[in-house]
């Protein structure tokens, strides 16, 4: 079974900040995923990766297969952008997916 | 894209009944999760339901707690049978769809349905 890893946990930061949300895990995969979810429940997906980097807007996903870790980059943050950001990864097929505990960030005016 | 609701949105139970949760998408998929996420935990996988056929159950979860029924391509139910407040919980479908020209694979997640067991 595969076992995601978040780093940090918990992430406070100032408007305009570039933030990093760091996410490893321990078996090969076929896709990653970025996922945020909001106060309430619901949940956007973000990003999937398979390789190399995606960009949206102000969001940037990067993996690196060999090293087994993906990256989440916030450029120029807002406090709408505070959220909770998860990471998951999955084999594929019936697979579903396997979670990070998610990292809460918050952006203060 | 999809769309997912599901019912009831959230609900208050009391312990040993039972509560269906509705998972309706608005195009046909193949397979649907569900979910779990307990407070302050990550989300779980429940088990994968595919129409036609049983669900496949992940481990720690059982299909007497947790039947699942998948009549057709568009619609699925979860009930957690026989609750405690140990099952306390956000629930939430999933579905997987192929995007663009089979390039990528996009999660969608319906709204969550949040019970509270007394």
């Amino acid at each position: 079974k595969n076992e995601v890893e978040q780093s940090p946990q918990n992430l406070t930061a100032q408007e305009g900040e570039f933030i990093t949300i760091n996410c490893s895990y321990s078996v090969g995969i076929s896709a990653l995923h970025w996922l945020q979810q909001h106060p309430g429940g619901g949940i956007v997906s973000l990003f999937m990766l398979s390789s190399g980097k995606k960009k949206h807007g102000r969001l940037i996903a990067t993996i690196n297969i060999q090293e087994k870790h993906s990256s989440l980059h916030i450029t120029a943050s807002h406090p709408r952008d505070s959220a909770v950001y998860i990471c998951a990864v999955t084999g594929g097929g019936a697979d579903g997916l396997t979670f990070g505990k998610g990292t809460h960030l918050i952006i203060q005016p | 894209s999809a769309v997912i609701s599901q019912k009831p949105s959230r609900d208050i139970c009391q312990r040993g009944t039972s509560l269906t949760i509705q998972c309706q998408v608005d195009s046909q998929v193949t397979m649907m999760f569900w979910y779990r996420q307990q407070p302050g935990q990550s989300l779980t996988l429940i088990a994968t339901a595919n129409q036609g056929s049983e669900a496949t159950y992940e481990s720690g979860f059982v299909i007497d707690k947790f039947p699942i029924s998948r009549p057709n391509l568009t619609f699925s139910t979860l009930t957690v049978s026989n609750m405690s407040p140990e099952d306390s919980s956000i629930y939430l479908c999933s579905v997987e769809l192929t995007q663009g020209t089979g390039s990528y694979n996009e999660q969608f997640f319906g709204p969550g349905t949040r019970l509270t067991v007394l």
